[in-house]
């Protein structure tokens, strides 16, 4: 089955340790997107891809990057995770237009200690 | 500026029972659509239903459905003979067509009683 995947699904990091997410879809989608969501709050995105354009909400911490190497695959790198960076990360694709709906993988909860 | 309400923080309703879950929006945009999500404790997203703004009749899956009222821009999601399997946050969400971000309501936490 087409689908999105996220890896790995939990993730235990250390205060100011290096951490990189990984998404992978087979949905052939051109746009996807990664989310943090902390505890009973809505998803709050930090940036998206449409293909290879970099696109980067402007309330961001510069502490968060993203990497899209090809369709199918991209990475959420946290350069120096904070305690306040532990929650959970949520990647999606969607087709950019039309009634395509954003298609989640399952997430990867981070913990920073 | 757009906006999505989930005036509902959090409900209790009896298994099998039908509920309803409240939905308001607010765009300037004359072509959207609008989206329900389930997303239980495990964490994933779940894509539950979609309405185009054109749309003529009310979209339906399954037992769920959205009771959707232009005039009024609500998008409310009907779930009929609830199960304990229900119990999870659910999240509106809405796409503007001039842009294809999503834009979230609070969510509503649902717990279904046995």
């Amino acid at each position: 089955d087409a689908m999105v995947i996220q890896n790995p699904r939990y993730q235990v990091t250390q205060f100011g340790k290096p951490v990189t997410l990984s998404c992978s879809q087979t949905l052939n989608h051109n746009v996807m997107y990664w989310y943090q969501q902390k505890s009973s709050q809505a998803p709050k995105l930090l940036f998206h891809y449409y293909d290879k354009d970099f696109n980067n909400e402007a309330d961001t911490p510069d502490n968060f990057q993203s990497r899209r190497p090809n369709t199918s695959f991209c990475f959420l790198d946290i350069r120096s995770p904070g305690l306040g960076d532990a929650a959970m990360y949520l990647c999606a694709t969607s087709e950019p237009q039309g009634p395509e709906t954003q298609y989640f993988g399952p997430g990867t909860r981070l913990l920073v200690l | 500026a757009q906006k999505i309400t989930q005036t509902q923080p959090g409900m209790f309703v009896q298994e099998k029972e039908a509920v309803t879950l409240d939905c308001t929006y607010d765009t300037s945009d004359p072509s959207y659509g609008l989206f329900w999500y389930k997303q239980p404790s495990s964490g994933e997203m779940i894509f539950l239903i979609y309405q185009g703004s054109y749309d003529q009749q009310n979209a339906t899956e399954g037992r769920y459905s959205l009771n959707f009222q232009k005039a009024r821009k609500s998008a409310n999601l009907v779930i009929s003979a609830s199960q304990l399997g229900d119990s999870a946050m659910y999240f509106c969400a809405m796409r503007e067509d001039s842009n294809y971000q999503l834009i979230w309501g609070a969510g509503t936490k649902l717990i279904i009683k046995p």
